[in-house]
């Protein structure tokens, strides 16, 4: 079983809806937790990052954590076709250096 | 404008040739990684470094190596091409201190080995 498992989608979407994002996790050392975005044949690049649990929000972005659920959600509100990428969550243990990542979910977000 | 680049953005090569993924930062953190991804699958850790003169072999196994000379430059080389290392490989770096909390990427090379 992977540490952390991610819906890889398709998740299609009209423009203008909320977009819902989620990934579970098994590891409960996980304290710092972020959401990357992807464009094809691109670089990750770093939308959110949480730690422990609670709420933050970033413009159209908003980022939960719950740490006894083990469960992250990143929400998109009015969606654009540019937020179509692949949308990948990370996670890391407190005092570690590495992340580990889910395999990320396809967002299509139709004009 | 600080960032960090790959080069070269896509390679096909034979099996058996010696290949190197160039990997610079203008940023000057002193961790960088190496992180290899197939198709719509998770990225995996096959290398890292804390600084110069120091790397780490990540949680991935790869034949590939690393070297740190300078704070900026993070090569990664195949001595021995295979079909098996066709890929994407992502380079990335964050600065000390954050441990690894914002990864900053490159734009990845697409490797195809024949």
């Amino acid at each position: 079983q992977k540490e952390v498992e991610q819906d890889p989608g398709p998740l299609s979407v009209p423009e203008g809806a909320i977009v819902s994002l989620n990934c579970t996790y098994s590891n409960s050392a996980f304290q710092y937790f972020m959401w990357y975005r992807q464009y094809s044949r691109k670089g990750p690049e770093l939308l959110m990052y949480t730690y422990s649990s609670g709420n933050k929000e970033d413009g159209r972005f908003t980022a939960q954590v719950d740490k006894s659920s083990k469960y992250i959600s990143l929400f998109i509100r009015d969606s654009q076709p540019s937020d179509s990428a692949t949308y990948l969550c990370a996670m890391r243990e407190a005092a570690g250096n590495k992340l580990t990542f889910g395999g990320g979910t396809r967002v299509l977000v139709k004009p | 404008e600080a960032d960090i680049y790959q080069t070269p953005r896509y390679l096909v090569i034979g099996t058996g040739k010696k290949i190197t993924l160039e990997c610079s930062q203008t940023m000057g953190h002193d961790k960088m990684y190496w992180y290899q991804q197939d198709p719509g699958m998770e990225l995996h850790l096959i290398h890292y470094s804390y600084g110069v003169n120091s790397t780490e072999k990540g949680d991935l196994s790869s034949e590939s190596t690393v070297s740190r000379i300078r704070t900026e430059h993070f090569p990664l080389t195949l001595e021995s091409a295979r079909p098996s290392h066709t890929s994407q490989y992502l380079c990335a770096s964050s600065e000390a201190g954050t441990g690894g909390k914002e990864q900053y990427f490159g734009p990845g090379t697409r490797l195809t080995v024949t």
